[in-house]
């Protein structure tokens, strides 16, 4: 695709519960990045892979959170037993390679009731 | 940590002024900066990229300048017009561990 694609474009989900979201990154970019806005603030760091590995996993913040991307190309975020803190937007990125500009998605708003 | 401070947080001109969005960050060992442009519910719109070599970038009516020793970058946006009004966030990549530090945002308002 010409760009950045994630699925849903919002989430409501009840406490407890587990959710997927889905980041297209654009084609043919090995490194993709996933990161999560509150309200007012900017965006902080999750996760990034490189390829199908995840290079670094250290901004998820426990690990209900996990994410893969198994053939290096769509990647999937993964929460289990959904808090309400967990309420944000969940935004993904990708970059040809690393280190070089990085080209971002329109945003899963997630809601956690 | 990388901390990165965005000044003002926000803003309004009058149509036709000049802006002037300042972004600082602690730790002057970066590989790259880059200014986003946020509208309100959506992603981030890449502006400019400077790599930490360079010492400007310029598209169009934007031009951002980098100061690495100092921590400081500067975004000027040439004769703003209303479709401008938007939330402008700096973000750093720390050398060596791609990963972006986001500013909080400049909060955008040109009135017509």
């Amino acid at each position: 695709g010409a760009g950045v694609s994630q699925t849903p474009s919002n989430k409501v989900t009840e406490k407890g519960k587990y959710v997927e979201l889905r980041c297209d990154p654009i084609s043919g970019h090995t490194a993709l990045y996933w990161y999560r806005q509150s309200l007012g603030q900017g965006p902080e760091f999750l996760i990034y892979f490189q390829g199908t590995g995840a290079a670094d996993d250290s901004g998820l913040p426990n690990d209900r959170f996990f994410a893969v991307r198994p053939e290096g190309s769509v990647s999937t975020l993964k929460i289990q037993r959904t808090e309400r803190g967990d309420s944000a937007v969940y935004l993904c990125a990708s970059s040809l390679n690393s280190g070089n500009e990085q080209f971002f998605g329109p945003g899963t708003r997630l809601t956690v009731l | 940590k990388q901390e990165v401070t965005q000044i003002p947080a926000a803003l309004s001109v009058p149509e036709g002024e000049n802006l002037v969005l300042n972004c600082s960050f602690t730790d002057s060992a970066i590989y790259n900066l880059q200014w986003f442009r946020q509208d309100p519910g959506k992603g981030l719109t890449s502006l400019l990229l400077i790599q930490s070599s360079q010492r400007e970038q310029t598209s169009g009516r934007l031009n951002a300048s980098l100061d690495k020793s100092s921590g400081r970058s500067t975004l000027y946006i040439a004769a703003s017009q209303p479709g401008d009004s938007a939330t402008y966030l700096c973000a750093v990549e720390p050398g060596g561990n791609n990963r972006l530090a986001f500013g909080k945002g400049n909060q955008v308002v040109v009135i017509p």
